[in-house]
């Protein structure tokens, strides 16, 4: 079974940082590529970061840009997003996604329950 | 970026009724689009991929068509468990983008 199990979110003030982990298991995590959502409160769904299978491909949304960094490490089945210069408008539910392995199943086919991240003095 | 607009905002029907949500690309994506399911303190399900494909574990009442750049979700009879916010997500290029989701409710 597919599991996706985030951690490290929390109260945090502006301006500071924060580092969120993803733990996968059920299937071989190198094989795919991987992203963080979120959704803030009484909002939509917001891509935030890609990472590829072999951390070669890196793309962010313009929102976050230059203030969050992706990265994984393989060898612990972890996925991560660092955080910092945190805004209040980061304040979210963050998620991550497993991308399908195949081009046209390339949508996010597996989430976890999601992480609170919370900006505020 | 690709701006996805997705009609209505929100809605109401009755259960067994046929309900149709319309996801507008603002560009060209093949059939680069899914849809996801929300419920409440709960992650997004995926429902549809690659336009019109069911994902696993779907009920077959749900259905993804497309019309150029128009993609369409379809309950061909409501059920109480569907009420949910319904969201499309084009996946042809990044920065993928989600559209502001309809809203379903129960009349």
């Amino acid at each position: 079974e597919v599991q996706l199990v985030e951690s490290g979110g929390g109260l945090v003030q502006p301006g500071r940082s924060l580092k969120l982990s993803c733990v996968a298991s059920g299937f071989t995590f190198s094989n795919y590529g991987m992203n963080w959502i979120r959704q803030a409160p009484g909002k939509g769904l917001e891509w935030v970061a890609y990472i590829s299978s072999g951390s070669s491909f890196i793309h962010y949304a313009g929102a976050v840009k230059g203030r969050f960094t992706i990265s994984r490490d393989n060898a612990k089945n972890t996925l991560y997003l660092q955080m910092t210069s945190l805004r209040s408008e980061d304040t979210a539910l963050y998620f991550c996604a497993r991308r399908g392995a195949a081009i046209s199943t390339s949508y996010f086919d597996y989430w976890g329950q999601g992480v609170i991240v919370t900006v505020s003095s | 970026d690709i701006q996805l607009t997705q009609s209505p905002s929100s809605m109401s029907a009755s259960l067994g009724d046929r309900v149709s949500l319309t996801c507008q690309s603002s560009q060209g994506i093949g059939n680069y689009l899914s849809w996801y399911q929300h419920k409440p303190g709960k992650p997004p399900k995926p429902m549809i991929y690659y336009a019109t494909n069911l994902a696993d574990g779907v009920p077959s009442r749900f259905s993804g068509s497309r019309s150029g750049s128009d993609y369409s979700l379809t309950i061909s009879s409501l059920e109480s468990e569907d009420i949910a916010i319904y969201y499309c997500l084009q996946y042809d290029e990044y920065p993928y983008t989600f559209g502001a989701g309809t809203k379903l409710e129960l009349k």
